[in-house]
Order: C-alpha cells, then sequence, then structure tokens
C-alpha cells in the first residue's frame, strides 16, 4: 500500500519562504505531484517530480529524493494569495491502477 | 472552455435516495478518475477507468458505480444514499494511466445527504 504524511497545518508571513515536506512509502513508484486547492475549488497541478533534484517554476520549487522517500514544495516570495491547501500526491501501482494517491494536505496561511 | 467539466455543482438530497452525477472531459484524455474528498480535504481516489477497463479501490462500497457511455464521459451512480456519503466529489482525467502526466480536476460536486 502507500503512505503519505505531510504536516496539517503551517503557517508563514507574506514575502517569506515556507518549505512544506512530504514524506512517502509506496511501491512502484512512478512520479511526485503538488497541487494547490483554495477552498471550495478543485485542486490545480503545481508541480512534477519523477528524478531525483529540484525543479523551479518560477516563485515554486520542488525537490525529490527517491532513495529517502522525501520530497519538499519551495514557495518563495509567498503572497496573501498563496494561503491555499498543498496537497502531496504520488503515482504509483495501487488499489486503483495508477491513479495519483494523496496525502492529507498542508493548509497554509499567509499573514501580512 | 471547461476541461473538465461536473453537473451538478451541488447536490441535497435525502437518504435512500439513488443519484448520479456527471462528468465530460474535454481534452481527449484517455483515463478518468473519481475522487471522493471528506469534511477533513482528505482527496481519496474511489475509481479509475482507462479504455473501458475498471479498476476499483475495493474500500469503495458497491452502492457506487461508475458508469462510462463514451471515452469523454465518466458518471457516478450513488443507490441508497446515506448520510456518510456527504462529501465533495471530484472527477478527474488525464492522458493515459501509466504515462507521467498530471492529472486535470472538474471544479465538484458538494454532496449534502440529509
Amino acid at each position: 500500500g502507500q503512505n503519505i504524511d505531510q504536516p496539517t497545518e503551517m503557517t508563514a508571513t507574506e514575502g517569506a519562504i515556507v518549505q512544506i515536506n512530504c514524506t512517502y512509502q509506496t511501491s512502484g513508484f512512478n512520479g511526485l505531484f503538488w497541487y494547490q486547492q483554495h477552498a471550495g475549488e478543485a485542486p490545480t497541478f503545481l508541480s512534477y517530480n519523477v528524478l531525483d533534484g529540484l525543479e523551479e517554476k518560477g516563485r515554486f520549487s520542488s525537490f525529490l529524493s527517491r532513495s529517502k522517500g522525501y520530497s519538499y514544495l519551495l514557495l518563495k516570495e509567498l503572497q496573501m494569495k498563496d494561503s491555499a491547501s498543498y496537497l502531496c500526491a504520488v503515482r504509483a501501482f495501487n488499489q486503483a491502477g495508477t491513479a495519483l494517491i494523496f496525502g492529507k494536505g498542508t493548509t497554509l496561511s499567509v499573514s501580512s | 472552455d471547461t476541461a473538465v467539466s461536473q453537473t451538478p455543482k451541488y447536490l441535497v438530497t435525502q437518504m435512500g435516495n439513488d443519484k448520479s452525477i456527471k462528468c465530460e472531459q474535454n481534452l481527449g484524455h484517455d483515463t478518468m478518475y473519481w475522487y471522493k474528498q471528506d469534511s477533513k480535504k482528505f482527496l481519496k481516489i474511489m475509481f479509475s477507468y482507462n479504455n473501458k477497463e475498471l479498476i476499483i479501490n475495493e474500500t469503495v462500497p458497491n452502492r457506487f458505480s461508475p458508469k462510462s457511455p463514451d471515452k469523454a464521459h465518466l458518471n457516478l451512480h450513488i443507490n441508497s444514499l446515506e448520510l456518510g456519503d456527504s462529501a465533495v466529489y471530484f472527477c478527474a482525467s488525464s492522458p493515459r494511466q501509466n504515462m507521467n502526466t498530471e492529472a486535470f480536476f472538474g471544479q465538484g460536486t458538494r454532496l449534502t445527504v440529509v
């Protein structure tokens, strides 16, 4: 089976940098994804890692270490609109084919 | 143009009723999914449907049944609704089952069973 852990809540201030960690245990790993979900809205794709290392996309970066079963999402120059839930998801062979399996999400609150 | 669309957006119904949620994607994707997001915001996979192959998460009660008239549609039918079925249901799609691509989500259907 799969196990995905991430912190439940985090807080930060505008302009700061925040790192959201995600650890996973799975077999048949086939990629790690980060999604952002604002309250009452659909999850939207942020980033994808399948090889070890850092992927940078503007203010957002994501890192993966497959040997450690570890990823993080780094958000720079935080803005109020970044207040949302951040979902770590793993694609792996599982009980539903290779659907994305999500962690429970990290609620980030950005204050001024 | 909406890529993955679900109807209705809100659904309030009584216990014991049967209801359906419709989902359509215009992305030409081969694989579609249904997810359930509970009150704690945990997004859980229910079904994958790829080229007429249905893969069911065994934890899903058999009162839930996906129906796919064609590749662009995957509807969710729920029989004998229970209070615990109240949640937000998300449809999603991706190009292919095993490709390293993200899934695109619909806007969700908030189901309330009273």
